[in-house]
C-alpha cells in the first residue's frame, strides 16, 4: 500500500534554532517528491520538488533531502522565525499522473 | 493573477440540506482537483478533472458530485450532507497532471454539517 509516513507529529523549537523533519514513504513507483507549508487556515504552499535523480533542494532558510534507496526525505529548516510556525506535508507521487499521496504533516511552532 | 479562489470560506450545513462549493482559477490551469482535509489526517482526493468537460473519481468520492463547463471554474456539489462530510475542502489545479507540475491550492472551505 503507498504511504506516506512523517515525524515528528509536532515540534516546538526556539526562534532562531534548526530543525528537520522527516518523511518515510512506500510510494512506487517512485516519480517526485514534494513539501509543502501550510499555514493555519490556509492552504499548502509548495516549498520544493525533487525527482529520483535530485538528492537536495533549497528554498531560501528551507533545504530538502531525498534517500531514493532508502525511500527518506528530510526538510531541514535554518535559523528559524516565527513566521515558520505552520504544519509541513510531505507529498509523494506514484507516477507523473494525478495520484498524490500525501502524509499527514509535521506542525512546527516557533516560538520567542 | 488572484490564483485559486473557493467560496464560501465557512458553512454550517443541517444534515440533508445541499450545496455547491465554489472554485475558480484565472491561470488557465487543464487540471483541477477537489481534496477534504479531515483533522490530524492528509489531504484525500475526491475527484479531479484534466480539462473541460471531463471529470473523475478520486479516492474518495461518495456523496460528491463535479462538473466541468469551463476551463476556470470547477464546483463540487453536495447533495445531501452528512456529519461526516464536516471537514476542510481545498480545490487545487496545475497546469499538466498533478504528478509531475506544480500544484496550486486555493484558501479552503470550513464546511461542518450538524
Amino acid at each position: 500500500k503507498n504511504q506516506v509516513e512523517q515525524s515528528p507529529q509536532s515540534l516546538i523549537i526556539l526562534e532562531g534554532k534548526n530543525c528537520t523533519l522527516q518523511c518515510n514513504y512506500t510510494v512506487s513507483p517512485f516519480s517526485n517528491l514534494r513539501w509543502y507549508k501550510q499555514d493555519t487556515g490556509r492552504g499548502p504552499v509548495s516549498l520544493t520538488i525533487m525527482t529520483f535523480s535530485e538528492n537536495t533542494k533549497s528554498n531560501g532558510r528551507y533545504t530538502a533531502t531525498l534517500d531514493a534507496d532508502t525511500k527518506q526525505s528530510s526538510l531541514h529548516i535554518t535559523a528559524s522565525q516565527l513566521s515558520d510556525s505552520a504544519s509541513y506535508i510531505c507529498v509523494v507521487s506514484a507516477k507523473a499522473g494525478t495520484a498524490l499521496i500525501f502524509g499527514k504533516g509535521t506542525t512546527l511552532s516557533v516560538s520567542s | 493573477n488572484a490564483g485559486v479562489t473557493q467560496t464560501p470560506k465557512f458553512r454550517i450545513l443541517k444534515i440533508g440540506q445541499s450545496m455547491t462549493l465554489q472554485c475558480t482559477q484565472d491561470m488557465n490551469h487543464n487540471y483541477m482537483y477537489w481534496y477534504r482535509q479531515d483533522p490530524g489526517m492528509g489531504l484525500k482526493l475526491i475527484y479531479y478533472s484534466v480539462g473541460a468537460g471531463i471529470t473523475d473519481k478520486g479516492e474518495v468520492p461518495n456523496g460528491y458530485n463535479v462538473s466541468r463547463s469551463t476551463t476556470e471554474d470547477f464546483p463540487l456539489r453536495l447533495e445531501l450532507a452528512a456529519p461526516s462530510q464536516t471537514s476542510v475542502y481545498f480545490c487545487a489545479s496545475t497546469h499538466r497532471s498533478a504528478g509531475g507540475h506544480e500544484q496550486y491550492f486555493g484558501p479552503g472551505t470550513r464546511l461542518t454539517v450538524t
